[in-house]
């Protein structure tokens, strides 16, 4: 079984320039997540969805942050501008939802340096 | 103060110690208790799932969970070079909720 794949491994960008991160979920999982990992820090939530629907994204900075999962599958996440503070590690992860909470998996994540 | 508090170290051991983590928190309404490895590059991989308080056995790790003290602790016996990596505890509420992560502590185990 696959796991939860991400794309791009690695970008680096100039400040106020877009970027898209990309994450397919295991097949099945229901609830998707995105966290945010800083340098010598554990992951932060950023947004999680059930299915189509985007349940808690109350730390989502929405004004230079969005993100979408169309058909409750794929799901992308998007920053535009970018700035200095956003270099951080992106994680998607996934889990069965409807309850069950046995435990995340996680994607190997986003690197994303701003210059 | 954070919800979870977690000594970053970093921890070096000789092979074959046993090592200890531990994690303290302050949310009395988290129910899920769990332990991850990260590696350098790589996501969180799940190595430890406990629900509510009690002990649970994997192996080489041990985790406990004493929700009267809000502690949490992971215990690895036998440690190994490939056990080198960053641990960091996470807990939530129940259901599909957010994880709640603790700052994560590094771990070399030298041979």
């Amino acid at each position: 079984e696959a796991g939860v794949v991400q794309s791009p491994r690695y970008k680096i960008i100039e400040k106020k320039q877009p970027v898209a991160f990309w994450c397919n979920p295991i097949s099945g999982h229901n609830t998707l997540y995105w966290y945010r990992q800083n340098l010598g820090q554990g992951p932060e939530l950023l947004i999680r969805y059930e299915n189509e629907e985007a349940v808690d994204d109350s730390q989502l900075p929405k004004d230079r942050f969005s993100a979408e999962r169309l058909k409750g599958v794929d799901s992308t996440l998007k920053i535009q501008p970018a700035e200095l503070g956003d270099s951080a590690v992106y994680l998607c992860a996934s889990s069965p939802g409807q309850g069950k909470n046995y435990g995340y998996t996680f994607g190997s994540g986003t690197r994303l340096t701003v210059v | 103060q954070k919800e979870v508090e977690q000594d970053p170290g970093p921890l070096s051991v000789p092979e074959g110690a046993i090592v200890s983590l531990n994690c303290t928190y302050s949310n009395s309404a988290f129910q899920y208790f769990m332990w991850y490895r990260q590696y350098s590059r790589k996501g969180p991989e799940l190595l430890m799932y406990t629900y509510s308080s009690g002990n649970k056995e994997d192996g080489r790790f041990t985790a406990q969970v004493d929700k009267s003290s809000k502690y949490i602790s992971l215990f690895i016996r036998d440690s190994q070079p490939s056990d080198s990596a960053t641990y960091l505890c996470a807990m939530s509420k129940g259901g599909s909720e957010k994880l709640v992560f603790g700052k994560g502590t590094k771990l070399t185990v030298n041979p």
